[in-house]
């Protein structure tokens, strides 16, 4: 059975940092390119970052480049993501999901982790 | 980006009704377009792959179409568990992007 477990959220200051944690089961990590999604509250979903299987490639959206690290353990089964220089406007339920083909048939996701941005 | 346009925004319809919602894209992906269902206090699923692909353990009274940039999802008989937002979401270039949602209610 896949299991994706989210870890790490919390509240935090602006300007602040956190860390965000996935533990992955029930399929072959290595194999699959992994993302972070996130959804504000009351509202869509909206695509943050990926990363290829073999920790080769990674990708981010315009509105986290330069403050927001993907990475991952294979041999651990675990995903990250560094998060730096939080902002009001990174408040969210983070998700992480599993590619299934490709980088972006996202078919499986975890239950995700709050952030709140917020002095 | 390619922008991901949903209509209608919402909808109300009763048990046993078709259902049909679309999804534009800004520009082409030819059949790189998903389907999801997020109820509420969950976490999105794949319904749909690769415009018209059913994902393994969805029902089969969902079905998707199109291609290039008009896209589809059909419910032919509304059930109860379907009440829900759903989400199309391009995977034809980075940054995959999401429509806005469309949600299902009772009617």
């Amino acid at each position: 059975e896949v299991q994706l477990l989210e870890s790490g959220g919390g509240l935090v200051q602006p300007g602040g940092s956190l860390r965000l944690s996935c533990a992955a089961s029930g399929f072959t990590f290595s194999n699959s390119a992994m993302s972070w999604v996130r959804q504000a509250p009351g509202k869509g979903l909206e695509w943050v970052s990926a990363i290829s299987g073999s920790d080769v490639t990674t990708y981010y959206a315009n509105s986290v480049k330069g403050r927001f690290t993907i990475s991952r353990d294979n041999s651990e089964n675990m995903l990250y993501l560094q998060m730096n220089s939080l902002r009001a406007e990174d408040t969210a339920l983070y998700y992480c999901a599993k590619s299934g083909s490709g980088w972006y048939r996202l078919d499986f996701w975890g239950q995700g982790t709050l952030v709140t941005v917020s002095s | 980006d390619i922008q991901m346009t949903q209509s209608p925004s919402s909808l109300s319809a009763s048990v046993g009704d078709r259902v049909t919602i679309t999804c534009r894209a800004s520009q082409s992906v030819s059949r790189y377009l998903n389907w999801f269902q997020q109820k509420p206090g969950k976490a999105p699923e794949l319904l749909i792959y690769l415009a018209s692909g059913l994902q393994s353990g969805v029902a089969s009274r969902f079905s998707g179409s199109g291609s290039g940039t008009d896209f589809a999802l059909t419910i032919s008989s509304l059930q109860p568990e379907d009440y829900a937002t759903y989400y199309c979401q391009q995977s034809y270039t980075t940054p995959p992007t999401f429509g806005q949602g469309t949600k299902v209610e009772i009617e």
